[in-house]
């Protein structure tokens, strides 16, 4: 059975603080891992890997994809109050899975 | 171009009641989906569609039908709504890996 276990499921950090969040995979037809970070509304894209080893950056968000060991994550440094949210992470074969989210609370 | 849009934005129905939430994209994009989210449980795959004419199940289909007659839209349909049903139910269509997301329907069975 296809899955998608993301980890912590929860986090609260102080501002300024670097975190990291995992998403580890099983699916039958690997194509792409997605990462997404949910505010109050829908899901918003941040980045998608296909390649294992190659980091994709925006700002102070990263993300590295392992297809060896069937896992990624996601970097944020130097945290923000605007970077409390839910991320959540998914990985398509011929369709598109979710974990449950880490739920990341920065405090001020 | 208005994205990926579902009506309506909140219902309340009646246990037994049908209706149907109504996606549209008008990014001709190929692939669409339905997910339903609710606290602690993520994004959960209801139905999907690789194009026209064309629908699957995801993970949690029981309850729920699909149609996808034209490209641009894909409609879910609830036959006899239970309490069970009650979430907030998200549209999303992707090209080339990228996938888009509707504004979401929350829907509440009593």
């Amino acid at each position: 059975e296809d899955k998608v276990v993301q980890s912590p499921l929860s986090l609260v950090v102080h501002e300024g603080d670097t975190v990291t969040l995992n998403c580890s995979y099983e699916v039958t037809n690997f194509r792409s891992l997605l990462w997404y970070k949910q505010e109050k509304k829908a899901p918003t894209f941040l980045f998608m890997l296909t390649s294992s080893g190659i980091e994709k950056k925006s700002g102070r968000l990263s993300s590295i994809l392992d297809k060896k060991e069937l896992f990624s994550i996601l970097n944020i440094t130097a945290t923000q109050t605007g970077d409390s949210a839910v991320y959540l992470c998914a990985v398509r074969d011929d369709k598109i899975i979710f974990g449950k989210g880490t739920r990341l609370h920065i405090l001020p | 171009n208005a994205g990926v849009t579902q009506t309506p934005k909140f219902r309340v129905l009646k246990t037994g009641q049908s209706m149907t939430l109504l996606c549209a994209q008008d990014m001709n994009h190929e692939y669409m989906y339905w997910y339903r989210q609710d606290p602690g449980m993520g994004l959960r795959l209801i139905h999907y569609s690789v194009g026209e004419g064309t629908t699957a199940k995801g993970e949690v289909p029981d309850g729920y039908n699909v149609s996808r007659l034209k490209k641009q839209n894909f409609l879910l349909g609830l036959e006899s709504a239970a309490p069970s049903q009650t979430s907030v139910y998200f549209c999303a269509s992707s090209h080339q890996e990228t996938q888009y997301f509707g504004p979401g329907t929350r829907l509440l069975v009593l």
